[in-house]
This record gives structure tokens, sequence and C-alpha cells, in this order.
């Protein structure tokens, strides 16, 4: 167990639904960040939060956004899904930029 | 732009036989570098990092050195084991703003090892 949770661990839905991924980051973190990994991309980094705010932001999609609430959890939401969503989406949380990121197991989404 | 260029896989070794997988990086500021595992069906597990020029990370046999001259920074075991069989990411982390930064990754190395 890394120390980071994610939710829920597999995700089966249809093109043009929205869906949510939920992440805890590890206590004490305040860094969380959303990455996606698919087979032809790789990881590609989409958003961070730092202590409930936006700080950085990478190739996320405009159907994307994210938020992270007063107690450090952050959610992931997608919304009209389409074939190419499907991927496995990871979270990570870091207490700093030099220490390196702590990933949770990820949430594999397909959509159908 | 600031980046990491990996060592394309994928690999393949025989058991006890020299692991180095290849990673360069070109970056503007200071980076930080990191070796990460990816197990199957798992998520990224940090396995070794060095934040400053000649730094070695080393961690469950594997090691790496920050060379700054040549900006790379290999990952190497002397004896591998089946148990290592993953895939391996190179990466750099540099801050871009005040608690903001920003984590490049390769593209992956695939490790199998057969006994």
């Amino acid at each position: 167990d890394s120390g980071v949770t994610q939710t829920p661990k597999h995700l089966i839905t249809a093109t043009g639904q929205r869906v949510t991924l939920r992440c805890s980051p590890r206590s004490g973190d305040l860094s969380v960040y959303w990455y996606q990994q698919s087979l032809d991309q790789g990881l590609q980094f989409l958003i961070q939060y730092y202590n409930g705010e936006e700080r950085a932001k990478g190739n996320i999609l405009e159907r994307f956004s994210a938020q992270q609430f007063p107690d450090l959890h952050s959610e992931l939401n997608l919304s009209s899904l389409e074939l190419g969503d499907s991927a496995l989406y990871f979270c990570a949380s870091s207490v700093g930029w030099y220490k390196g990121y702590t990933f949770g197991s990820g949430t594999r989404l397909t959509v159908v | 732009g600031d980046s990491v260029t990996q060592m394309e896989g994928p690999v393949t070794l025989s058991e006890e036989a020299f692991l180095t997988i290849n990673c360069t990086y070109t970056a503007t500021g200071y980076p930080s570098l990191f070796w990460y595992v990816q197990y199957p069906g798992e998520g990224l597990q940090l396995l070794l990092k060095a934040t400053k020029a000649d730094d070695k990370g080393s961690n469950k046999g594997f090691e790496a050195t920050y060379r700054k001259e040549t900006t790379s920074f290999h990952l190497e075991k002397g004896s591998v084991q089946v148990s290592d069989s993953a895939v391996y990411f190179c990466a750099l982390s540099l801050p871009v703003a005040a608690g903001a930064n920003n984590l490049f990754f390769g593209t992956g190395t695939r490790l199998t090892v057969i006994p």
C-alpha cells in the first residue's frame, strides 16, 4: 500500500457519459497530480493541485476537470467520454518536487 | 523544452545478467532525477532518486548516478532476477513556480528476465 488511494479500480462506461475518479493523497502530502497512461501515448501529465489550488496544467482536455477539496482529496471529472479516453488514470501525491511522487494503483477506465 | 529520452525496449535478459537502461535528459534548470518501476497491473513505484550532480541513487540492487556533464542517469543492476521483470521509467522533476512542478517521464522500457 503506497498510501495513495484511488477509487474505483475499474470503471466501464458508455460513450457520452460522465465519470468521477477519486484520489486520497498520502498523509501529509499537499500536492496531488493526475496522469493518464495509455498504450500509444505513455504517461501524460494532466493537472496538479497544491493545497486546494490548481498549480500546473498539462495535456488536459476541456472535457476533463479536476478539483482538490479542503481535506486534500481530489476528484477528476471526465465528461462526454469517447472511446479514446479509455486508459489508466493515476493519481500521485508529493511533499516536495525533489522528493519524488507516490502513485496510487490507478483507475482503469474502459469506454465502450 | 525539458524532456527525458529513454532507451527503447523491450529488453530481454537471462537471470543473473547485467542490466543497463540508458536515460538522458534535457533541462533548463537543475532537476531531480528518478527511476520508477511499474509491475504488471500496478501503479508506478519510486525505485531510486538523485537530487544533484554526482549523487548516486540505489535501491534493491539497482543504481543510477546523476551525471551533469553527460546529462545522463543510466539505470544499472549487476545481476537481474525474474522478479525484476517490469516496465522502468526515467523521470525528471523541476519546479516551475511556487508550489508547482513538472515531472517528465520517459517512454518506459519493458524488461523481461527469463530463467
